[in-house]
């Protein structure tokens, strides 16, 4: 049990575009999700957190208008990063909590913009 | 304030044994470590709570001694497998009941070789 799932895998977009991204908690019900950034060769960062019915708890420093996020049901999180730069790109991962220890991560997703 | 792991990386030939420490310079309420393989998300190992605690998983095992506000990540004949970034994050004491949150080091890169 404890899978998550994230839609895309990988994207390439234009710089000016939003991005979608999709987290989903596919065997159990997650009151609360998070949302990180990896760049290569270096640690998770959160962004924010985000909690089912609520707006999301964002990080210092992180945008709220730019990375939109959505907690519309217990099984779905998604972040919408809004007119992408390219120093937006990076590996977003999102992660999932269930009764229990430990935060079960999706796959990421690998945002490119040109 | 993000933990301080040691050291950055470490090459080891299957079957010798390692240790990762993790460090923090706040008061911690509980220490994840996670696994990380090259492109993948992060797959939880194991969680510790009380001061003094210890766990293993296989032949990994971890302790957190809660005085010194340090955990280390002990691998025993260690396997191929074996081979990712691993990473701790930590969670301060919450106000009231756990809030999940965690703050990652910045990793330490293993490499078993044969």
């Amino acid at each position: 049990g404890a899978v998550v799932s994230q839609h895309p895998s990988w994207v390439i977009c234009k710089s000016g575009t939003s991005v979608k991204i999709e987290c989903r908690s596919l065997d159990f019900q997650a009151t609360t999700m998070f949302w990180y950034r990896q760049f290569p060769k270096q640690s998770l960062m959160l962004m924010a957190t985000s909690n089912e019915g609520s707006k999301a708890t964002y990080e210092q420093g992180v945008e709220k208008d730019k990375f939109l996020i959505n907690h519309a049901s217990l099984t779905l999180s998604t972040l919408t990063v809004t007119s992408a730069h390219p120093e937006d790109s990076s590996f977003y991962i999102c992660s999932a909590i269930r009764a229990g220890p430990g935060q079960f991560f999706g796959p990421g997703t690998r945002l490119t913009v040109l | 304030q993000q933990p301080v792991q040691s050291p950055q990386a470490v090459i080891l030939r299957e079957g010798e044994d390692a240790v990762i420490n993790c460090s923090s310079s706040k008061a911690l309420y509980s220490v994840h470590w996670y696994r990380q393989k090259h492109g993948e998300a992060p797959v939880f190992l194991m969680i510790l709570l009380k001061g003094g605690e210890q766990k293993g998983h296989e032949k990994i095992s971890a302790s957190f001694n809660e005085k010194k506000q340090q955990s280390s990540l002990y691998l025993t004949a260690s396997q191929l497998s074996y081979s990712g970034t691993y990473f701790c994050g930590t969670e301060m004491p919450p106000s009231g009941g756990s809030n999940y949150k965690l703050t990652f080091g910045k990793g330490t890169l293993l490499t078993v070789n044969p």
